[in-house]
């Protein structure tokens, strides 16, 4: 079952703007991840958020959660066109026995 | 260091036969995933290994089976495959499991005709 959902589906801008994703869940959260996939293969993992933190960095991306929306966003500042790809937000349940649930994905595609 | 490999890239089955795929993870890597991603449903989650046991298993019928060895690697198994088992499988290891963060395979993409 989807726990995420991603919003918007998908997303068209040109090189050098910003790109903001966002993913809202329904139950409750350990940690939130976000994940990239380019054309069908494997996910590259981003960055994880654990539910007691409020944002985080990471080069160019920040992510931030906020637990009593039950949302998350991800921004990627001064896109690139090799950004363009798939992004996913997923979500954990805690414990080191959990899986993770995934969103249907944002589509970006950068223009150069 | 090396990352998570999957082998077969691609495979074609006939309805009804079965199918072995296999994963090695990243080297020290306990936790293994697997996850199937299709256009329709999305990545859903199959079952998670960690030192040889089998801690979680998702909402798919007992045709799909995992298991993994002492070293880590890890196979699933789908028998009597359907059309809809058409999929892009994807392998992903974690340290110790999801709080770490996991890193994807490339997958393998099974078509089923």
């Amino acid at each position: 079952s989807q726990q995420g959902e991603e919003d918007p589906q998908a997303l068209s801008i040109q090189e050098g703007e910003n790109a903001t994703m966002n993913c809202s869940y329904k139950t409750s959260i350990n940690n939130l991840q976000w994940y990239r996939q380019n054309s069908g293969r494997g996910l590259v993992h981003l960055i994880l958020i654990r539910s007691n933190e409020r944002e985080k960095h990471s080069g160019r991306l920040r992510v931030t959660l906020d637990t009593s929306k039950k949302s998350s966003s991800l921004l990627i500042t001064a896109s690139r066109a090799a950004d363009t790809a798939s992004y996913f937000c997923a979500t954990g349940s805690g414990g080191s026995q959990g899986n993770l649930i995934f969103g249907k994905g944002t589509k970006l595609s950068v223009k150069p | 260091k090396a990352g998570v490999t999957q082998t077969p890239r691609y495979l074609i089955k006939t309805r009804g036969q079965q199918v072995t795929l296999s994963c090695s993870p990243i080297s020290g890597h306990r936790s293994v995933s697997w996850y199937q991603q299709t256009p329709g449903q999305g990545l859903q989650f199959l079952f998670e290994y960690f030192s040889e046991t089998q801690r979680n298993k998702g909402n798919f019928p007992g045709r799909f089976s995992g298991r993994q060895f002492s070293n880590s690697r890890s196979e699933m198994n789908v028998s009597t495959l359907e059309l809809g088992d058409s999929a892009l499988y994807l392998c992903a290891s974690s340290l110790y499991g999801e709080e770490y963060g996991y890193t994807f395979g490339s997958g393998t993409r099974l078509t089923v005709v």
